[in-house]
C-alpha cells in the first residue's frame, strides 16, 4: 500500500473546465513532487516544493498552478488543458537532508486525466 | 549533464527464466543510483538502490550492482515470476541535478506462464 495518497484516481475534463489535483502524505516528508506521465514513458518533472516553497518549475504551461498549503498536502490546479495535457499524474514525496534531496522517492498511484 | 541509458523493451521471458536488465550511467560526482518499478495502472515504487560503488541493493529476489569502473547498475533475478511483470526505470540522484533523481526509458519485462 502506497503512503502517498492521490484524488481523484480519473478524472475526464473539458477544456474550458477547472479542476484539482489532490495529493497527501504523512510520513513528515518535507519535499513533493509532481510528475507527468504518458504511456511508455517515463514520468517527466512538473514541480518541487522543499519545505513547502517551490524550489524547481521546469518550464511548465501556466495552465498548471500547483500549491502546497502545508507539508502534508500538495494541490496541482488545471484550468483549460489541451488535450495533450491528457496523461497520468503522479505526486511523490521524500525526505530532505537539510537542504538536499535523498534521491528516494515516494509516489502515488496517480491520477489519470483525460481532457476532452 | 546526469543521464540514465537503460536496454530497449520489452523483454520477454517464460517464468523461472533468469533476467538481466542493463543500465548505465553518467554522473558528475557519485551519485546514488536505484531501481523503480511500475506495475500495470499503478504509480512508481522503489525496488532496490545503492549508495556508493561496489553497494549492493535486493529485494524480492532482484539485485543490482553498484559498479563505478563500468559505470553500470544492471538488474538481475534469477527466477522471473509472471507477477514480475511491469516496467522497470532505473535512476540516479546527484549533485549535478539537485539531487532529483533523473529516470532511464524505463523497461517493460513480459513474463509468459
Amino acid at each position: 500500500d502506497t503512503e502517498v495518497t492521490q484524488t481523484p484516481k480519473h478524472l475526464v475534463m473539458g477544456m474550458t473546465n477547472k479542476k484539482s489535483l489532490k495529493c497527501e502524505q504523512h510520513m513528515g516528508h518535507r519535499a513533493m513532487y509532481w510528475y507527468k506521465q504518458k504511456a511508455k514513458k517515463p514520468p517527466e518533472l512538473m514541480f518541487v516544493y522543499s519545505y513547502e516553497k517551490l524550489s524547481i518549475n521546469e518550464s511548465v504551461p501556466s495552465r498548471f498552478s500547483p500549491e502546497c498549503p502545508n507539508s502534508s498536502l500538495l494541490n496541482l490546479h488545471l484550468h483549460a488543458l489541451q488535450p495533450e495535457d491528457s496523461a497520468l499524474y503522479l505526486c511523490a514525496s521524500s525526505r530532505l537532508a537539510g537542504a538536499r534531496n535523498t534521491g528516494e522517492l515516494f509516489f502515488g498511484e496517480g491520477s489519470r486525466l483525460t481532457v476532452l | 549533464g546526469d543521464s540514465v541509458t537503460q536496454m530497449e523493451g520489452p523483454v520477454t521471458l517464460s517464468e523461472e527464466a533468469f533476467l538481466t536488465i542493463n543500465c548505465t550511467y553518467t554522473a558528475t560526482g557519485y551519485p546514488s543510483l536505484f531501481w523503480y518499478v511500475q506495475y500495470p495502472g499503478e504509480g512508481l515504487q522503489l525496488l532496490l538502490k545503492a549508495t556508493k560503488a561496489d553497494d549492493k541493493g535486493s529485494n524480492k529476489g532482484f539485485e543490482a550492482t553498484y559498479r563505478k569502473e563500468t559505470t553500470s547498475f544492471h538488474l538481475e533475478k534469477g527466477s522471473v515470476q509472471v507477477s514480475d511483470s511491469a516496467v522497470y526505470f532505473c535512476a540516479l540522484s546527484a549533485g549535478g541535478g539537485s539531487y532529483i533523481p533523473t529516470f532511464g526509458r524505463g523497461t517493460s519485462l513480459i513474463v509468459h506462464p
